[in-house]
């Protein structure tokens, strides 16, 4: 079974600076996703940015962007020019892509990490 | 695209009865769906994936008989906690996966459930 592990329960970082949330998961498979969900206090999961481990450029989407290390098995998200909507759970997450077609696994979280924006 | 709505949104219930939440994929179909549960201060546990015209799957330590899911069309999955006592009072969410590999899942808004 794969498991994930966030080490950060709570992080904080002022208005416009960067902060990195890690991540790291034990696998034995070779294929798989990995993601960044966000989850503000209105609780719907957003998602930030995925990564899939096949591929060795990390993933950029605007302000976020993670350092895989596969080998490590490592998924570090950064986010630069932190803004105060950006407060909220982040959630590091893991799928399996031991099927064809895709979808067929449900995600396995991390304990999450609370960051809070110092205005 | 990719939006997927929950209802209801928040429910309350006696002890002993029955609760149905609905899980729909507005603009897009899933032959699959899946169903978390979180505690509150806690990380999503995966409960049982969903599957359009067959049996649902589910975690180990999920009662089948308690949690029961039925993918009735591609757009449509329910979860129904039979015989609902305090205990499963939580936070239930969905997702439905979507996209060109279908890797990636996009979540309902939750549904609380407390049970009196």
């Amino acid at each position: 079974a794969q498991t994930v592990t966030q080490s950060q329960p709570e992080m904080s970082v002022q208005e416009a600076e960067t902060v990195t949330l890690s991540c790291t998961y034990d696998t034995s498979e070779s294929d798989y996703y990995l993601f960044w969900y966000k989850q503000p206090p209105s609780r719907q999961m957003i998602l930030v940015i995925r990564q899939e481990a096949y591929k060795q450029q990390n993933a950029t989407e605007n302000r976020f962007s993670v350092n895989f290390q596969k080998a490590a098995k490592s998924f570090s998200l950064k986010i630069s020019d932190s803004q105060l909507g950006d407060a909220a759970m982040y959630f590091c997450a893991y799928r399996s892509d031991q099927y064809s077609g895709g979808g067929a696994d449900g995600l396995t979280f991390g304990k999450g990490t609370h960051l809070i924006i110092q205005p | 695209g990719a939006v997927v709505s929950q209802h209801p949104s928040r429910v309350i219930c006696k002890s002993g009865t029955s609760v149905k939440i609905e899980c729909r994929s507005l603009d897009f179909q899933a032959t699959t769906m899946f169903w978390y549960r979180q505690f509150p201060k806690q990380s999503l546990m995966l409960m049982a994936t969903s599957n359009e015209g067959s049996k649902a799957t589910y975690e180990q330590g999920v009662e089948k008989d308690k949690f029961l899911i039925n993918h009735a069309s591609l757009t449509l999955s329910t979860l129904t906690v039979t015989s609902a006592h305090p205990e499963d009072s939580s936070f239930y969410i969905c997702s439905a996966p979507f996209g060109r590999t279908t890797d990636t899942q996009y979540f309902g808004p939750g549904t609380r459930l407390t049970v009196l």
